[in-house]
């Protein structure tokens, strides 16, 4: 049973304007996210993280949502360039369990077209 | 900047032959991981390792064994490779720390078993 879900395999956007990658969990133990990018032949490259006691955090063009609640996570990309083209990666752990084990979804592959 | 090795990039290899995938890091740090990752799929934890002498095995069983003999090297071994150990790994390095676990990943194995 996946634990971390990206339920949009794929994701088009046009140069300059927005991208909205998602992921959902189901583990109320998950207290840590990330997202990871990851170019093919590469391996995955940090990207961005949040703690589940923020519920929005900020790096240049990058921004993550955390909706807890909603057991809802959103990675922003304002604007989109050509070079995000990439498969993104969310990522989860429980820490406060003791565990530093991360948890993957299946991966989004964002393309941004010129 | 994350330095972390593997060893080869690529490999093909026949049926019933024993393999060492090599990972190393230059960064000291304690946590060491293998993932096994098909195309369009997330990410599986095989093995991991938090010091010197201690490993433990992930949540995908896998044939594959490890040893940590030294804190940079983590090398991953198949006795007897089959086809259907065909897939990317990679390894992984994350430092101890109470604020975070972010991962740096390696730039992957592609190991074909034909």
């Amino acid at each position: 049973d996946q634990q971390v879900k990206q339920n949009s395999p794929s994701l088009s956007v046009q140069e300059g304007r927005i991208s909205i990658l998602n992921c959902d969990y189901t583990n109320s133990m998950f207290d840590y996210f990330l997202w990871y990018k990851k170019y093919p032949a590469e391996g995955p490259t940090f990207l961005i993280s949040i703690s589940s006691i923020k519920d929005k955090n900020e790096d240049g063009r990058f921004t993550v949502f955390l909706n807890k609640s909603a057991k809802h996570l959103s990675l922003h990309i304002v604007p989109s360039q050509p070079g995000d083209s990439a498969v993104y990666f969310c990522a989860a752990s429980a820490r406060q369990g003791g565990s530093e084990k991360l948890v993957f979804g299946k991966g989004t592959k964002l393309t941004v077209n010129p | 900047e994350a330095d972390i090795y593997q060893t080869p990039r690529y490999l093909v290899i026949g049926t019933g032959k024993k393999i060492t995938l090599e990972c190393s890091q230059t960064m000291g740090h304690d946590k060491m991981y293998w993932y096994q990752q098909d195309p369009g799929m997330e990410l599986h934890l095989i093995h991991y390792s938090y010091g010197v002498n201690s490993t433990e095995k992930g949540d995908l069983s896998s044939e594959s064994t490890v040893s940590r003999i030294r804190t940079e090297h983590f090398p991953l071994t198949l006795e007897s490779a089959r086809p259907s150990h065909t897939s990317q790994y990679l390894c992984a390095s994350s430092p101890t720390s109470r604020y975070y676990n972010e991962q740096f990943f390696g730039p992957g194995t592609r190991l074909t078993v034909l």
